[in-house]
């Protein structure tokens, strides 16, 4: 069974810095590229960060790129995010999600997420 | 970057047809993925590709695209399919990879 549990979320000050988990379970981890999408209270969904496979492509939203770093351990199954400079505005659940990518149907998706873990920025 | 566009609320009869639609120019090179989400819960893939259905998704769930609009449709809506729909795509418009989401829409089953 897929398995993908987050971990690392608190209450943090403006400008402060966590560093979020991700362990997963149940597949080839090394085989799968990640993401970490996040959703603030009584709001949508907002992708933050890919990582590909072997952790040589990474790539940022806009309102996270300088401040966040996404990185992996294939040896330890695990996923991070290291957030630093943090913003009220960066207040949400944030949740690690499996990518599967089908490049010739023009089809990538999310097909397992974590059950997220809540960060919260405030003084 | 692009955005996707979806109605903000929706809703329908039990046992009736709904469909949720979903625009963006990322759409035109890739099709979208939904997603349900109920309070508290995380999000669960329903659609992805052309129209696929994970493991364990009703057939009531279906899938569409043309041009730069993708649509859910769940043909036979049950009490259990009210929820946050979301739909989302790859975009490859602007001078990195993306991922966007629309903003949700919230369907609600009378």
């Amino acid at each position: 069974e897929v398995q993908l549990v987050e971990s690392g979320g608190g209450l943090v000050q403006p400008g402060g810095s966590l560093r979020l988990s991700c362990a997963a379970s149940g597949f080839t981890f090394s085989s799968y590229e990640m993401n970490w999408v996040r959703q603030a209270p009584g709001k949508g969904l907002e992708w933050v960060s890919y990582i590909s496979s072997s952790g040589s492509t990474i790539y940022y939203a806009d309102s996270v790129k300088g401040r966040f770093t996404i990185s992996r351990d294939n040896a330890k199954n695990s996923l991070y995010l290291q957030m630093n400079s943090l913003r009220a505005e960066d207040t949400a659940v944030y949740y690690c999600a499996r990518e599967v990518i089908r490049i010739a149907a023009a089809s990538s998706y999310f097909d397992y997420w974590g059950q997220g873990t809540l960060v919260t920025v405030s003084s | 970057s692009s955005e996707l566009t979806q109605d903000p609320a929706v809703s329908v009869a039990l046992g009736q047809t709904v469909r949720i639609t979903c625009q963006g120019d990322s759409l035109r090179s890739y099709y979208a993925s939904w997603y349900q989400q109920k309070p508290g819960q995380a999000p669960v893939l329903v659609i992805y590709g052309k129209n696929n259905r994970p493991s364990g998704i009703p057939d009531r769930f279906s899938g569409s695209s043309s041009g730069n609009t993708a649509s859910l449709t769940i043909t036979g809506a049950q009490a259990e399919d009210e929820a946050d729909y979301y739909c989302n795509s790859r975009d490859s418009s602007g001078n990195h990879l993306n991922w966007v989401f629309g903003g949700g829409t919230k369907l609600t089953v009378l």
